[in-house]
């Protein structure tokens, strides 16, 4: 039973290239959460994707950010022109249901911008 | 919009004793998760709560949530090695778009 799937694991990137993390969701889990962490901090909320929707976007920068969970593939969360405050752990997660199901996170995505 | 506070931020304890980490909310919760990330690893879902003063155990941990639904406690018990972690509560946010907003979380550290 394969859980949240992440890749990759760790991502480095210089300034003003481009990021993209995938996520591929536990099996029958339809619903996909993007948090980011920086070092000794929570996690913060940014988008809430079903299968092609984006459901809540609330926590998402407005600019360079982008995130897609199309109908075929796992989802992606899209960083452009990347600058050093980018650096953070991303996590990916997912459910079963839009309910009180509780959250299955994968790995993580370490971005380091040089 | 809703911010869950957690204390304390940081804790250390002796190998054997207890620990206890607070959450609180300014707003009743319909429920509340409890997570517990190891250094270097991801979030593992723990627990949830979702009756007025309920509580629940798994072995050395109790979990409360209190009469009034703003506050939740996780208490550990003669604490051991593997216990070291940051354990965070989680509430699900209102309205139809459901998002779970995490505590800033409570960093253990368990000294042998």
């Amino acid at each position: 039973n394969a859980g949240v799937m992440q890749n990759p694991r760790h991502l480095v990137r210089r300034r003003g290239q481009e990021a993209r993390l995938r996520c591929s969701p536990m099996k029958g889990h339809s619903h996909v959460y993007w948090y980011r962490q920086l070092p000794e901090e929570g996690l913060k909320f940014m988008v809430y994707l079903q299968k092609e929707n984006i459901i809540d976007e609330s926590g998402m920068p407005k600019e360079r950010f982008s995130a897609e969970f199309p109908k075929e593939g796992p989802s992606i969360l899209r960083i452009q022109q990347v600058v050093r405050g980018d650096s953070a752990a991303y996590f990916c997660a997912s459910s079963r249901d839009s309910g009180n199901s509780p959250l299955h996170f994968g790995n993580g995505t370490r971005l380091t911008v040089t | 919009g809703q911010q869950v506070m957690q204390i304390p931020q940081y804790q250390h304890v002796q190998e054997g004793e207890d620990f206890t980490t607070y959450c609180n909310s300014s707003t009743t919760l319909s429920n509340i998760q409890w997570y517990k990330q190891r250094p270097g690893g991801h979030p593992v879902f723990l627990i949830q709560l979702v009756k007025s003063g309920e509580v629940k155990k798994q072995k050395r941990l109790t979990f409360q949530f209190g009469e009034a639904k703003k506050n939740s406690s996780l208490h550990i018990s003669a604490t051991q090695t593997t216990d070291v972690g940051t354990y965070f509560c989680a509430e699900v946010s209102s309205g139809s778009a459901r998002q779970l907003t995490f505590g800033f979380g409570t960093q253990l550290t368990v000294l042998p």
